[in-house]
């Protein structure tokens, strides 16, 4: 079946700094990815539609020069978060699918201090 | 985009069968009905989806009412490794998933 790989799975940075977080899809091309956020106790947020060879769709509220987001290859998609904030620590989840069904990733644990 | 709601939390007995409402009043004909589940800091596993028929697959069954408002998952014989939150979505034409509050389900010893 479809395997998506996110990494790393956790990290901590300072305040002011950027973070990259990576989504492959391991064993399918994959021209579409979307990417999620998901505080505490709380349900999956779409944050993005990213689409291979050209400019991510953003969801309303969410920062495009904040989440960076590069989809350069058809089996590879990356979010930088950019000069993070602690407002911005959090579970980011990708997916990426083939046809109608969607794979996640395992997520990437955000802390910014 | 088709909101869906759920109860947010059910208990279920182990090896009794789950069954796990989801309204989806406001879909659209070619929109399908998927289900994942989430388990505690993992990221969401697929479990079924459908778009009129009922589907029946090794981890669970969908029943959709003729008139498609209403989905029903069911776990037919319920472990504590289903304890999770179980998310209904209606998929739009963009492939988009907009997720809604999910059921906490609980299985109980």
């Amino acid at each position: 079946g479809a395997v998506v790989s996110q990494h790393p799975s956790r990290v901590i940075c300072k305040s002011g700094t950027s973070v990259k977080i990576e989504c492959r899809s391991l064993d399918f091309q994959a021209t579409t990815m979307f990417w999620y956020r998901q505080f505490p106790k709380k349900s999956l947020m779409l944050m993005a539609t990213s689409n291979e060879g050209s400019k991510a769709t953003y969801e309303q509220g969410v920062e495009k020069d904040k989440f960076l987001i590069n989809h350069a290859s058809l089996t590879l998609s990356t979010l930088t978060v950019t000069s993070a904030h602690p407002e911005d620590s959090s579970f980011y989840i990708c997916s990426a699918g083939q046809g109608r069904g969607y794979t996640f990733g395992s997520g990437t644990r955000l802390t910014v201090v | 985009d088709a909101k869906t709601t759920q109860p947010t939390s059910m208990d279920c007995a182990e090896g009794r069968a789950a069954n796990l409402p989801c309204n989806h009043s406001t879909i659209s004909g070619n929109e399908y009905v998927y289900w994942y589940r989430q388990i505690h800091s993992q990221g969401p596993q697929y479990i079924i989806h459908g778009l009129k028929n009922n589907e029946t697959n090794e981890m669970a069954s969908l029943i959709i009412t003729e008139d498609r408002k209403s989905s029903t998952l069911i776990l037919p014989h319920a472990t504590l490794r289903d304890t999770a939150v179980y998310y209904c979505i209606a998929q739009n034409t963009g492939n988009q998933f907009y997720f809604g509050t999910g059921t906490s389900l609980t299985v109980i010893p």
